[in-house]
């Protein structure tokens, strides 16, 4: 019954290994977006798809590649880790790419840890 | 650029008192605000939202006040609970879709 998925929960691993985080949403949204919540607590987007298509993508480096094969998955792999990639990742999902009166919808979370 | 900022960090409050959690934008072409609370351990939650065309809003037990003029937004929470016990993030809508969040108050509610 969980609105928007997020799969692991928990992720620890070595510096330069390659993962992925993968994101399923039931609310029949079009759009979904990933977030970055660093150990201060402060949150940015960093990707967003709408109905498969990237249509945000932040200043992120390009280790990262997001992944949508149809609306309702997001996926976020993630190569060569490195240290300063340890944080929270939360997907979230949106009726249409934010506008006014759409609310974003947000998954548990992956804590991410890079050893 | 875009800033969206929260004067405190950290919030203690005795159960029964009402909370106000504050908030400074930067971006005064936003239209759309929002509040977001996050549990320990879970995703942030929707908890309020308000148009810029609009000086307050009110939910159950919640309240959120705009000042435009001084590109300010505040979060009531009446009556707090323990179970208001939470990290509270304002956030605003750019025109460009993105949403962008202040940097968040963690809220303490003293039994």
């Amino acid at each position: 019954d969980t609105a928007v998925s997020q799969t692991p929960k928990y992720l620890v691993t070595q510096m330069g290994n390659d993962k992925s985080i993968k994101c399923e949403q039931n609310l029949g949204h079009d759009t979904m977006y990933w977030y970055k919540q660093d150990s201060k607590k402060f949150l940015k987007i960093m990707f967003s798809y709408n109905n498969k298509e990237l249509i945000i993508n932040e200043t992120v480096p390009n280790r990262f590649s997001p992944k949508s094969p149809d609306k309702a998955h997001l996926n976020l792999h993630i190569n060569s880790l490195e240290l300063g990639d340890s944080a929270v990742y939360f997907c979230a999902s949106s009726g249409t790419p934010g506008g006014p009166g759409n609310i974003q919808y947000f998954g548990a979370g992956t804590r991410l840890s890079v050893l | 650029g875009e800033s969206v900022g929260l004067h405190l960090p950290t919030l203690s409050v005795q159960e029964g008192d009402n909370s106000i959690i504050n908030c400074a934008y930067s971006n005064s072409a936003s239209d759309y605000f929002i509040w977001y609370k996050q549990e320990s351990g879970k995703g942030p939650q929707f908890i309020i939202d308000i148009r810029s065309n609009m000086d307050k809003r009110q939910g159950q037990r919640v309240t959120v006040l705009l000042n435009k003029t001084v590109k300010h937004l505040s979060l009531q929470i009446a009556a707090t609970q323990p179970g208001d016990s939470a990290v509270y993030f304002c956030a605003e809508i750019t025109r460009g879709g993105k949403l962008i969040f202040g940097q968040g108050t963690e809220l303490s509610v003293k039994p």
